[in-house]
């Protein structure tokens, strides 16, 4: 039972590439949702899913898109990267979107764009 | 929208000794739930301990407690007997039943002093 699982740990992007960032989890949760987290503020709701089929918004969606396919995979997909989202990128899952169940978080992915 | 303010940027405790983390909230939703993460440097968010606002006693998990002030909005975290261990960034957190969405505060940097 690996948990939430994320790919890579580290990266370095030009300003304008695009890149995809992986998230699994293997404990068949419905809920899995995509956080930055930058210095001096906590962490902020990007996207987030119910379901397989289901993506929706959260806080700050800009400049990021999402898509589940299966209900282990969320994967975060940077469109063209900005300086701008130079931050630490964290997946979390629960059981059931419920408020009543704990996230659980990924290691978390340390992004820098040039 | 919901906000979490932590207004102590940063604390420090003796080893053995006792700490409070203050972090109120405003929301005008009845139900709710509360949660303290740990963030050690190694980044990972780990659950500490989770409030539902229906109940009115507060939660504790070893030696972590919480004074929980549904009227005042207030959300407080107590560590008894400090270890070296438990120095970390502290993260409050709100979670709304309705919309699934979660709302960080920025955190407080625990420092434990042997």
């Amino acid at each position: 039972n690996a948990g939430v699982t994320q790919t890579p740990k580290f990266q370095v992007l030009k300003t304008g590439q695009s890149m995809t960032l992986q998230c699994a989890q293997d404990m068949n949760h419905e809920y899995m949702s995509w956080y930055r987290q930058d210095p001096g503020m906590g962490l902020r709701l990007i996207h987030y899913s119910v379901g397989a089929g289901i993506t929706d918004q959260g806080e700050v969606p800009n400049g990021y898109n999402v898509s589940r396919s299966t209900t282990e995979d969320f994967p975060l997909r940077l469109l063209s990267a900005a300086p701008s989202q130079t931050s630490v990128y964290f997946c979390a899952s629960s059981y059931s979107p419920g408020a009543r169940d704990t996230q659980y978080f990924g290691p978390g992915t340390r992004l820098t764009v040039l | 929208a919901q906000t979490v303010t932590q207004s102590q940027p940063e604390m420090s405790v003796q080893e053995a000794e006792t700490v409070t983390l203050s972090c109120t909230y405003d929301t005008s939703e009845s139900d709710y739930y509360l949660f303290w993460y740990k963030q050690p440097p190694s980044r990972q968010m780990i659950l500490v301990i989770r409030q539902e606002a229906y109940k009115q006693q507060n939660a504790t998990e070893n030696r972590f407690s919480v004074n929980f002030q549904k009227a005042a909005k207030s959300f407080s975290l107590k560590i008894s007997d400090s270890q070296l261990g438990d120095a970390a960034m502290y993260f409050c957190a709100y979670r709304s039943p309705l919309n699934n969405d979660m709302r960080f505060g920025a955190g407080t940097r625990l420092t434990v002093k042997p």
